[in-house]
């Protein structure tokens, strides 16, 4: 069956710190693999996506992720977090997604 | 252009009573989406269409759960005899087409079954 799991479903993170998270995906087939992000009041949004092209995704707002093929695993990363990327991450293989990671920065 | 718009943006229900909630996707997406959106479940996917046909409707929590699309475009989503454990915001997203594309997202319906 496909599925999609990201292992931490809270984070809290100072401002500036260094963010991962994980995502790992159980898909036959073309995988087509996605993050958006759903920020407080708003509706879903895509951060990025890869679609068999070069395994390191670059998003918006400084967002990257990496496409590791033997790991099945396609997690999100960012080098210095900032408060306003407070918000939910969800993973998505297609139209199958994770349950979600909620991520606070403290100012 | 518009976005995915959902109405209504708030359903307050009596449990056993059937509730529509309708989807109009953006114009010439062929692809439709419906998930539900609860505290600690993350985004479940319920269905999705292609033009009118849902060739993939296993996530359909019962048979009281249907939808349909018309035209190729607006979608119903129909709960009937709802329950308290219905109360979710259900998500509605549309894409150029199904293969992979990104996915366009409605800002919902809140539903809450009493």
């Amino acid at each position: 069956a496909q599925s999609v799991s990201q292992h931490n479903h809270h984070v809290i993170l100072s401002e500036a710190a260094s963010l991962e998270l994980g995502c790992n995906y159980s898909y036959g087939g073309t995988v087509n693999l996605f993050w958006y992000v759903q920020y407080p009041g708003q509706h879903l949004q895509l951060l990025l996506k890869y679609f068999s092209e070069d395994p390191l995704v670059k998003g918006i707002k400084g967002f990257e992720a990496e496409f590791i093929k033997s790991k099945f695993s396609f997690n999100l990363r960012k080098p210095s977090v900032q408060w306003s990327d407070t918000a939910e991450y969800f993973c998505a293989a297609k139209y199958i997604f994770g349950t979600g990671t909620r991520l606070k920065v403290l100012a | 252009g518009a976005g995915v718009s959902q109405s209504p943006s708030n359903k307050v229900t009596e449990k056993g009573k059937d509730v529509e909630l309708r989807c109009d996707p953006i114009s010439g997406h062929t692809a439709l989406y419906w998930y539900r959106q609860s505290l600690g479940q993350g985004l479940e996917f319920l269905i999705y269409f292609q033009g009118n046909s849902a060739p993939d409707k296993s996530g359909l929590p019962s048979d009281r759960f249907s939808a349909e699309r018309t035209g190729g475009s607006v979608s119903t989503l129909t709960i009937q005899r709802t329950q308290q454990e219905d109360s979710a915001v259900y998500l509605c997203a549309s894409s150029l087409e199904l293969s992979g594309d990104e996915q366009f997202f409605g800002p919902g319906t809140r539903l809450t079954v009493l």
